[in-house]
């Protein structure tokens, strides 16, 4: 059974038209990331919650937020997409304590036309 | 968070047992090594963790040394299935673990 769960696989979005990538999982694991992974790269965090403080990494744009309303469900939204913006987007899900393994979702792959 | 530095890239033919080094020479004291697996098109998966010596599940062994300034991911007899990329992720026990990838080591598998 899927623990963490990417709606939707596959999205396209209009360049500059804003875009919401979802992710629910089903652990109740303390803490949420998200990364984008551009091809044959590895993924790059973006952002990450423990409970419901967020933590933004230095690195990601402005256009890049997110959302946490509930312990299960996280939000991507890109507000202005580009070109460039064009990546797999990966959610991740782990408890708290000493080296828990995180758990990932199947991704949402998002082309910017 | 401590660097890790792995292969660009590894060979290997089915059956062989396949050996891939990571080196984070700045761990701190509390902190694990993991390593995750992912296939094409697909979210990393947890392959296996330590924090010394040698840890062994059924997928992997990992052997890390007393300095912990390394560490070896040891695949046995791999088959074509196990062609994908692996990530060596040196991560902080004390708290919540932040994931930071490196680059990652590219195994393929000929048959």
């Amino acid at each position: 059974d899927a623990m963490v769960i990417q709606n939707p696989r596959y999205q396209v979005t209009q360049f500059g038209k804003p875009v919401t990538l979802s992710c629910s999982q089903t652990l109740n694991h303390n803490v949420m990331y998200w990364y984008q992974q551009k091809s044959s790269q590895a993924p790059k965090l973006l952002f990450h919650y423990y409970d419901k403080d967020f933590n933004n990494e230095a690195d990601t744009p402005d256009n890049f937020q997110s959302r946490r309303p509930n312990t299960s469900f996280c939000f991507l939204d890109i507000r202005s997409p580009g070109l460039g913006d064009a990546a797999m987007y990966l959610c991740a899900t782990s408890g708290r304590g000493k080296g828990t393994e995180a758990f990932f979702g199947q991704g949402t792959r998002l082309t910017v036309v | 968070l401590a660097k890790t530095t792995q292969p660009i890239s590894m060979d290997s033919y089915e059956g062989q047992e396949v050996n891939i080094t990571c080196s984070h020479n700045n761990i701190a004291t509390n902190d694990y090594i993991t390593w995750y697996q992912q296939f094409p098109s697909q979210g990393p998966r947890f392959i296996i963790q330590g924090y010394k010596t040698k840890v062994t599940n059924e997928v992997a062994s990992l052997f890390i040394p007393a300095d912990r300034k390394s560490s070896t991911l040891s695949l046995p007899r791999v088959s074509l299935s196990d062609t994908a990329v692996y990530y060596c992720l040196v991560v902080f026990s004390g708290g919540y673990n932040k994931l930071i990838f490196g680059a990652g080591t590219r195994l393929a598998v000929h048959p």
